[in-house]
């Protein structure tokens, strides 16, 4: 079964420390998507990768940082600079850059403890 | 600047009634618009979408209608069942340009017995 995979889902972080959430897709999808989830503000983008050793900054980059080794891979990580970390991180894909039909993974919900 | 706006929090109807979500965008470029639905501590799902060339666009018990000159969306569920209650986003893209979807903020649907 093709999809994405989101872990942990449930992850508590003490404040001051980073903390790297994993999402793994075996879709072939070439590019992949960051997207954060607060109350009454809907999804936004935090990084997006079109292809495999390229990343852009999306709307709400500061304070995270990502890699892109691997088709398959693109890891986030929250760091200590981003100040509102708590929310809910969804990650996505789709088949190249131009096509829209997006496939989110079922998302990792992260506390600031 | 919120570009894709969902200005009903909420929604509350009855099952076997009729549910309409709305949706209005800013952005006189977008040209392609998507409905996902999600539920609660997972991904979105995506649901339905139309294209700028359309006006309507229906897959079974959903329908989607598009205004372009009043720069507005929606969304019609009929008949309602207690499996749609879910938050619904709309989304818009400016496709072919190499953007990335937009999200609104979301609106969570109830259906009640």
């Amino acid at each position: 079964d093709g999809g994405i995979t989101q872990s942990p889902k449930y992850l508590f972080r003490k404040e001051g420390q980073n903390v790297t959430l994993s999402c793994e897709q075996n879709l072939n999808h070439d590019a992949m998507y960051w997207y954060r989830q607060d109350p009454g503000q809907g999804l936004r983008l935090i990084y997006y990768s079109q292809i495999v050793n390229d990343f852009q900054k999306g709307d709400i980059a500061e304070g995270y940082s990502v890699s892109r080794e691997k088709k398959e891979s693109f890891p986030l990580t929250v760091t200590s600079a981003q100040k509102n970390p708590t929310a809910f991180y969804l990650c996505a894909s789709s088949i190249n850059w131009d096509n829209y039909g997006y496939t989110f993974g079922s998302g990792t919900r992260l506390t600031v403890v | 600047d919120q570009q894709v706006k969902q200005n009903s929090p909420s929604l509350s109807v009855q099952e076997g009634r009729i549910s309409i979500l709305n949706c209005d965008y800013t952005n006189s470029m977008f040209d392609y618009f998507l409905w996902y639905k999600k539920y609660p501590a997972e991904g979105p799902t995506f649901l339905i979408s139309i294209s700028s060339i359309k006006d309507k666009n229906e897959d079974g018990r959903f329908t989607v209608f598009l205004n372009k000159s009043a720069k507005h969306l929606s969304l019609h569920i009929v008949p309602s069942q207690p499996g749609d209650s879910a938050v619904y986003f709309c989304a818009a893209i400016l496709t072919g340009g190499g953007n990335k979807l937009t999200f609104g903020t979301g609106t969570q649907l109830k259906v009640e017995l």
